[in-house]
């Protein structure tokens, strides 16, 4: 069961700008962690907000958590050529613990130079 | 740094074969898991294991199983592969007391 799902699909912006992806989950949740994937290569973890956390930094990642509305967005900013990879949302399940992460399908963005 | 490694990046195989992918973890993690990874449709969970010998059912085992003989090494068997499982597959570990994964590189599996 897919519980993350991630908006836009595909985002594609001019090296500087800033990226927002945005995530919407269905059932309560531990937490929500989002993932890196550059093309053809594993998942990195970004970044972990709490259930009980609304918003989250690191670096140049920012992201908030809405339990009220199931929804999470990452913000990078001033982004760089390197940040082109896909960006997937992970929710642990309340019920589920912390071994049944369900992954969204995903957010390619694309930065352009 | 966690590394967790699987045993080939690209494999080809045919229909009915029997396929063993591998994945290896260095950082003595209690929990392995496999997943597959598919266009439009994110990561799926497999099978996941949280001790040696234990394993747990994911969203979609069917025409899998896996082995985890020891706390390292955790593998995915496909007893006869079909087209169906041409796939991208992701082997993950984690520590009890945190709550991130870790990856390895992932196998892209061709069944012909």
């Amino acid at each position: 069961s897919q519980q993350g799902e991630e908006d836009p699909q595909a985002l594609s912006i001019q090296e500087g700008e800033n990226a927002t992806m945005n995530c919407s989950y269905k059932t309560s949740i531990n937490n929500l962690q989002w993932y890196r994937q550059n093309s053809g290569r594993g998942l990195v973890h970004l970044i972990l907000i709490r259930s009980n956390e609304r918003e989250k930094h690191s670096g140049r990642l920012r992201v908030t958590l809405d339990t009220s509305k199931k929804s999470s967005s990452l913000l990078i900013t001033a982004s760089r050529a390197a940040d082109t990879a896909s960006y997937f949302c992970a929710t642990a399940p309340f019920s589920g613990g912390y071994n049944k992460l369900i992954f969204g399908a995903g957010t390619r963005l694309a930065v352009h130079p | 740094d966690v590394k967790v490694t699987q045993s080939s990046r690209y494999l080809v195989k045919r229909t009915g074969e029997k396929v063993f992918l591998e994945c290896v973890q260095d950082m003595d993690h209690e929990n392995m898991f496999w997943y597959r990874q598919d266009p439009g449709l994110g990561l799926r969970l497999i099978y996941f294991s949280y001790d040696v010998k234990m394993k747990e059912k994911g969203d979609i085992p069917e025409g899998y199983s896996v082995s985890r003989e020891k706390k390292e090494r955790f593998s995915l068997i496909l007893e006869s592969a079909s087209t169906n499982q041409t796939s991208m597959y992701l082997c993950a570990s984690r520590r009890d007391s945190q709550e991130t994964q870790y990856f390895g590189p992932g196998t892209r599996l061709l069944v012909l």
